[in-house]
């Protein structure tokens, strides 16, 4: 167990749908990372929240939003879902606002759009 | 524009063998690399990290080594186990305000008996 929690560990929802994937950090960090991984691809950036506030922006559709909450989880939100979409999403967290210390994954949703 | 290559792309091995990963990088300017193993549908879990003075770090079976000058790096694994099958993913960080992580493509490493 990493520290990392995330919610749901699967999901399967059709097209034009919307869902919400949640991030708990591990104890005392303060930045959590969301990023996708597509089948056979690497890992792809998204969004950066720090102590509640957006710090970083990647490779996120518009259709994607994401928000860091007072108690520091985190929710990924996915609107008008695509076939294209389907993939595991994984988050990070670590203590400080930079990746130089104790940078940890969470085990992923697994996104099934059909 | 900040890249991370990784070779071979998958390799196979026979139980109890070594083997060795590659990872160019031109992330510039540099602050640490670190190498990952996945295993299927799991989350990535650090093996080693170093930063741009260490040449070498172990981790059990796992060696790391950095070239900063050549910015190159490898990933020993020294006689492999069934459990050693997985993804593995070099990362190297900026020193920058961003600070931001630049991802391999990853090496699919299937190890058989």
């Amino acid at each position: 167990d990493s520290g990392v929690t995330q919610t749901p560990k699967h999901l399967i929802t059709a097209t034009g749908q919307r869902v919400t994937l949640r991030c708990s950090p591990r104890s005392g960090d303060l930045s959590v990372y969301w990023y996708q991984q597509s089948l056979d691809q690497g890992l792809q950036f998204l969004i950066q929240y720090y102590n509640g506030e957006e710090r970083a922006k990647g490779n996120i559709l518009e259709r994607f939003s994401a928000q860091q909450f007072p108690d520091l989880h985190s929710e990924l939100n996915l609107s008008s879902l695509e076939l294209g979409d389907s993939a595991l999403y994984f988050c990070a967290s670590s203590v400080t606002l930079t990746y130089n210390y104790g940078y940890t994954f969470g085990s992923g949703t697994r996104l099934t759009v059909v | 524009k900040n890249q991370v290559e990784q070779s071979p792309q998958s390799l196979i091995i026979l139980e109890g063998k070594n083997c060795t990963l590659q990872c160019n990088y031109t992330v510039s300017p540099f602050s640490n690399l670190r190498w990952y193993k996945q295993d299927t549908g799991r989350g990535p879990v650090s093996l080693t990290i170093m930063t741009f003075s260490e040449n070498t770090k172990s981790n059990g079976r796992y060696t790391a080594t950095l070239d900063a000058d050549t910015k190159q790096s490898s990933l020993h694994i020294t006689a492999s186990q069934l459990s050693d099958s997985a993804s593995y993913i070099c990362v190297v960080s900026a020193n920058n305000a961003g600070n931001m992580l630049t991802f391999g493509g990853g090496t699919r490493l299937m190890v058989k008996p």
